[in-house]
Formats: structure tokens, C-alpha cells, sequence
């Protein structure tokens, strides 16, 4: 069974500070894996989507990496900003289905 | 429309009621998936529709959860006889129905059950 972990829980950084969060899966046969932002009391923002075939992907100040042999995956932001305040949640989606298989997330503080 | 619409936001219910949740996926999505998540924790699968058919209902905690999608676009999510744990928030996301492309999620609906 798939399990999907993120570490850490919760994290505080000064703002300007790079950062990297950490998700890892314990079943390597993925298919994709998705990083989504959620604000408070908010759904669901797609952020950055890689293929089980891709090394990183990246956006404006986010990239994103994956070792699919090693079941890992990280978020770098840079220059983190009060307004990347959030949870940052990953989802792997295994080869044989459709569904995404989420980790607990990461809550992150980004104080002015 | 824009992107995916859920109504109501929020839902408070007795212990016992029958709810109903409502999900208005992207215009031309054909895949369509409900979520539930739990205070602090990730969202866990609950079903997933591929046209107007439940391809994987493989989440579904029991039988009091019931979920369509006649015409392959909106979907409701339908709990009979409601217990105190199935307070959360539910989650729809549809995508395009290809296996490598992103899912959008709405913006939930939090039920209560009191």
C-alpha cells in the first residue's frame, strides 16, 4: 500500500529565506506526482505537476524535483514571501489508477 | 465554468439526516474525483468518475455514502443517516480524463454533523 509522508509538519522561516519541503512515497511504481498549495479553510491549488519520467519542474520561484527510485520528491521556494503562507500538500498518482494518493502536508509560516 | 464549483461551502446537519453535496466540474472535464479531508490531514479518496460511470468507488467508507453523475458533468455526493464522523471537508477535482494531466479541485464543502 502506497504511503505518502511529508516532513516536516509545520515550518517557520524568516521572509527571503529559500526553503525546501520534503515529501516521500514508499512505492516507487508512480505514474505522476502533484504538489498543491492550500490556504486556510480554502480548497486545492495545483502548483506543479511531474511525470514519473521528469526530473523537476518549475514555476516562477517554485521547482519542484522527483527521484522516483529513491521515492522522494522536493519543493524549493526561494525568496519566500508572507504570501507563500500556506500548507503545502504532495499527491502521488500510482501507474494502475486514476486517484491521487495524498501526504498530511506541510504547514508553512513565512513571518515579515 | 471557470473552474470547479461546490455548494453548499458549508453544511450543518443533525446526527441521522440524509445530506446532499453538490460538484460543478471545468466544462469538458470527463474525469470527476470526491475527496474527504480531515482536520489535519491530506484528502482521501472517495470515488472516481470517468463520463457518467463510478470507474473506482474503492474509497467509499460505506454503504451510507452514495455518489452520481447521470449526465457526465455535475455530481452529487449523497450521505444517508449521518454520524458525527463524517464531519469534514469534501473535496471535488475533475481533470481532463487523461491519466498525466493535473487535477483542479473546488473549494470544499465543510459539513458538520451535530
Amino acid at each position: 500500500k502506497q504511503e505518502v509522508t511529508q516532513i516536516p509538519a509545520a515550518l517557520s522561516v524568516p521572509e527571503g529565506e529559500n526553503l525546501v519541503l520534503n515529501c516521500s512515497f514508499t512505492d516507487s511504481a508512480i505514474y505522476n506526482l502533484q504538489w498543491f498549495r492550500q490556504d486556510p479553510g480554502k480548497g486545492l491549488t495545483s502548483l506543479l505537476l511531474i511525470q514519473s519520467s521528469q526530473r523537476e519542474q518549475t514555476s516562477g520561484r517554485l521547482n519542484a524535483s522527483l527521484d522516483k527510485s529513491s521515492g522522494r520528491s522536493t519543493l524549493y521556494i526561494a525568496a519566500s514571501q508572507p504570501g507563500d503562507s500556506a500548507t503545502y500538500l504532495c499527491a502521488v498518482r500510482m501507474d494502475s489508477s486514476y486517484k491521487l494518493i495524498f501526504g498530511s502536508g506541510t504547514r508553512l509560516l513565512v513571518r515579515p | 465554468g471557470a473552474g470547479v464549483s461546490q455548494t453548499p461551502s458549508n453544511k450543518v446537519t443533525e446526527k441521522g439526516k440524509y445530506v446532499e453535496l453538490r460538484c460543478d466540474p471545468i466544462s469538458g472535464h470527463t474525469a470527476l474525483y470526491w475527496y474527504r479531508q480531515s482536520l489535519g490531514q491530506g484528502p482521501e479518496f472517495l470515488i472516481y468518475f470517468q463520463g457518467t460511470g463510478a470507474a473506482d468507488d474503492s474509497g467509499l467508507p460505506n454503504d451510507r455514502f452514495f455518489a452520481v453523475r447521470p449526465e457526465g458533468s455535475v455530481s452529487t455526493l449523497k450521505i444517508q443517516r449521518t454520524e458525527r464522523g463524517d464531519s469534514a471537508v469534501y473535496l471535488c477535482a475533475s481533470s481532463s480524463g487523461q491519466v498525466n494531466t493535473e487535477a483542479f479541485f473546488g473549494q470544499g464543502t465543510r459539513l458538520t454533523v451535530v
